[in-house]
């Protein structure tokens, strides 16, 4: 059974940072892309950053690119988001996802498997 | 980037009722790298659709969908119970993003 697990979520200052860890299992974690996407409280999915299988491709939403950054660990069968110089606008929902294209050659594709969150809160 | 506009923002149906949900691009969506997911209260979302029609594992098939280059469209041709959810459409393949539509809420008439 797929499992994504996040955690690191919490209340945090404005301008502060915040690291967001996701615990894969249930799948060969190195054959997929990953992705962070987040939901603000009532409203819509935002798609935040992916990663490929073998972190050669990146990608990042313009809102986030220059402070957020997304890595992965596959010794560990882990997915991460440091989260820098942190906004009120930051604060939602933050969902691991799972690509759904094994080893593509390039591109992102559907996600097939979410966990249930972390929350993030940026207020001072 | 792509701008995906679904509409309407929310549906009031019945159960039994087909509901029809509209997503358009404001470009074409290559290979109709088109997908849909379901989110209820509380959840994570699902995914339903992806490649605009073929219907992801477990997804039962009054769940349809249909389109190419800039509309498509998912159907749920008789709404059960646990179908009231809002509902996101997706493009995903070659762009260095992954765009979601502002969603259509399905709800109970």
């Amino acid at each position: 059974e797929v499992q994504l697990v996040e955690s690191g979520g919490g209340l945090v200052q404005p301008g502060r940072s915040l690291r967001l860890s996701c615990a894969a299992s249930g799948f060969t974690f190195d054959d997929y892309a990953m992705h962070w996407v987040r939901q603000a409280p009532g409203k819509g999915l935002e798609w935040v950053s992916g990663i490929s299988w073998n972190s050669g491709s990146i990608g990042y939403a313009d809102s986030v690119k220059g402070r957020f950054t997304i890595s992965r660990d596959n010794a560990k069968n882990s997915l991460y988001l440091q989260m820098n110089s942190l906004r009120a606008e930051d604060t939602a929902l933050y969902y691991c996802a799972k690509d759904m294209a094994e080893r593509p050659s390039s591109g992102w594709y559907p996600l097939d498997y979410w966990g249930q969150g972390t929350l993030v809160t940026v207020s001072s | 980037e792509i701008v995906l506009t679904q509409s309407p923002g929310t549906l009031s149906l019945s159960p039994g009722e087909r509901a029809t949900l509209s997503c358009r691009a404001s470009q074409s969506v290559s290979s109709s790298y088109l997908a849909w997911y379901q989110q209820k209260p509380g959840q994570a979302p699902r995914l339903l659709i992806y490649g605009a029609s073929s219907r992801a594992t477990g997804i039962p098939d009054r769940f349809s969908g249909s389109g190419s280059g800039t509309d498509f469209t998912l159907t749920i041709s008789r709404l059960e119970p646990e179908d009231f959810a809002v509902y996101y459409c997706q493009q995903y393949g070659s762009s260095p993003w992954l765009t979601f539509g502002g969603g259509t809420k399905v709800e109970i008439k």
